[in-house]
């Protein structure tokens, strides 16, 4: 059981807004303002799409955006392409020793 | 530009050992902490390790304590990790990353079976 609690699917058509949630605790994801999300194809490594909550790295658009509420974060894919296909995992610091502990990712399918 | 590039991967009997390393490029190296993560096949991603700048901290996920070591040589941007009495459950794609995983390696494989 991942420590934090993504759903396992979520799906959109292209054009229209996705969000995609992650629960996890005050000793995690309420407690810091360290939520990154990563994007994942088959086959390849995850790659950095949000990281601190809301920030973007360069190269990522600006369709890509995070947010926090209390325990939950969220990510929001706007104007969904197909190439937005993919699994995406949330990450949360988890107040010591520099861990990170993930969600067990959602499998976004764009219609 | 950030590079990670992991090896040392193979089919290994159970109760084996590997040795993984990961050749860093393009960043500091010994300013960042440095981490290994794993993805087991058609499962989520798992923390294993990580490493201090100095190489005087190390924590592991419960799952791996007493059978894997990380190591890191900061003269050769170079991270390591010592896998011994290996379990066909460590079958994964294990990653190199840096920090809290700001940049990821390509990976490599494990396969731990008879």
């Amino acid at each position: 059981q991942s420590a934090l609690t993504q759903p396992p699917s979520a799906s959109g058509s292209p054009g229209q807004s996705v969000t995609i949630s992650c629960t996890g605790t005050s000793s995690d994801v309420g407690g810091y303002n360290h939520v990154s999300w990563y994007q994942q194809h088959p086959g390849k490594a995850p790659k950095l799409m949000i990281y601190e909550v809301s920030k973007r790295p360069s190269g990522v658009p600006d369709r890509f955006s995070g947010s926090k509420s209390g325990n939950t974060a969220s990510l929001t894919v706007s104007g969904l392409q197909a190439d937005d296909e993919a699994d995406y995992y949330c990450s949360s610091y988890a107040g010591s020793n520099n861990w990170v502990v993930f969600g067990g990712g959602t499998k976004l399918t764009v219609l | 530009e950030v590079q990670l590039v992991e090896s040392g991967g193979g089919l290994v009997q159970p109760g084996g050992s590997l040795r993984l390393s990961c050749a860093a490029s393009g960043f500091t190296f010994s300013s960042y902490w440095m981490s290994w993560a794993r993805q087991a096949p058609g499962k989520g991603l798992e923390w294993v390790a990580n490493i201090r700048q100095d190489g005087n901290e190390k924590y592991y996920v419960d799952s791996v304590k007493g059978r894997f070591t990380i190591s890191r040589d900061n003269a050769q941007n170079s991270l390591f990790l010592q896998m011994n009495s290996l379990r066909a459950e460590d079958t994964a794609v294990y990653y190199c990353a840096r920090g809290r995983g700001d940049h990821w390696g390509q990976g490599t494989l494990v396969t731990v079976s008879s």
